[in-house]
């Protein structure tokens, strides 16, 4: 069965700190994998995607992300976190017609 | 340009009734879909629809229906409302069906079953 595992519930970071969430995946094959972000109270926005090609996808707000089959895993970062960054972050991997969510991780930006 | 709209906001509804949530998107994508999004399980797929006039089940589709009778419209029925269907329903839309396209969502719908 095609699952989707964010370890991390919830992160806590300092303004100014780096940024690193958790994405592992399961599939038959590569999937699209995909990087959501939801503010409070708002649909999800993409943030980045991946298809093929380039290991190390870049997206917006300064966020990329990197794929690694070994490790079946496309894990979000970002250098340096922004209060606004505050929200919460969904990896979803998908085939056509099925698009496979993440619980989700939390993230608490500190001033 | 709205994107995707919703409605209502929010709804409290007796278990039992009879529920329709609205969503509309005025980009002319081709496929639609709709899920609920509960604590600790991140968003789940309830129905898709890959053009007009068509629709398919998703990983949690018991108890909803829904149609596709135009490109725009994808509304959303609980026939009968049960307490388990509380949660935040999400239509989202996408411009093709390969898997490739990003999925534009609307604000959601918050809704609690008594």
């Amino acid at each position: 069965a095609q699952s989707v595992t964010q370890p991390d519930i919830h992160i806590t970071v300092s303004e100014g700190a780096s940024l690193e969430l958790r994405c592992n995946y399961s599939y038959g094959a590569t999937p699209y994998l995909f990087w959501y972000v939801q503010s409070p109270g708002q649909g999800l926005q993409l943030l980045l995607k991946y298809f093929s090609g380039d290991t190390l996808v870049q997206g917006i707000k300064g966020f990329e992300a990197e794929f690694k089959r070994s490790q079946s895993s496309f894990n979000l970062r970002k250098p340096s976190v922004h209060w606004s960054d505050a929200a919460e972050y969904f990896c979803a991997a998908g085939s056509a017609r099925q698009l496979t969510f993440g619980s989700g991780t939390q993230l608490t930006v500190l001033p | 340009i709205a994107g995707i709209t919703q409605a209502p906001t929010s709804q409290i509804l007796a278990a039992g009734r009879r529920m329709t949530l609205r969503c509309t998107q005025d980009m002319r994508h081709n496929a639609m879909y709709w899920y609920r999004q509960d604590l600790g399980l991140g968003l789940r797929l309830i129905h898709y629809s890959n053009t007009a006039g068509t629709t398919g089940k998703g990983e949690v589709p018991d108890g909803y229906s829904v149609s596709r009778a135009n490109t725009d419209d994808f509304p959303l029925t609980l026939a009968s409302a049960v307490p388990s269907q509380t949660s935040v329903y999400f239509c989202a839309s996408s411009d093709g069906t390969s898997g490739r396209e990003e999925q534009f969502f609307g604000p959601g719908t918050r809704l609690t079953v008594l």
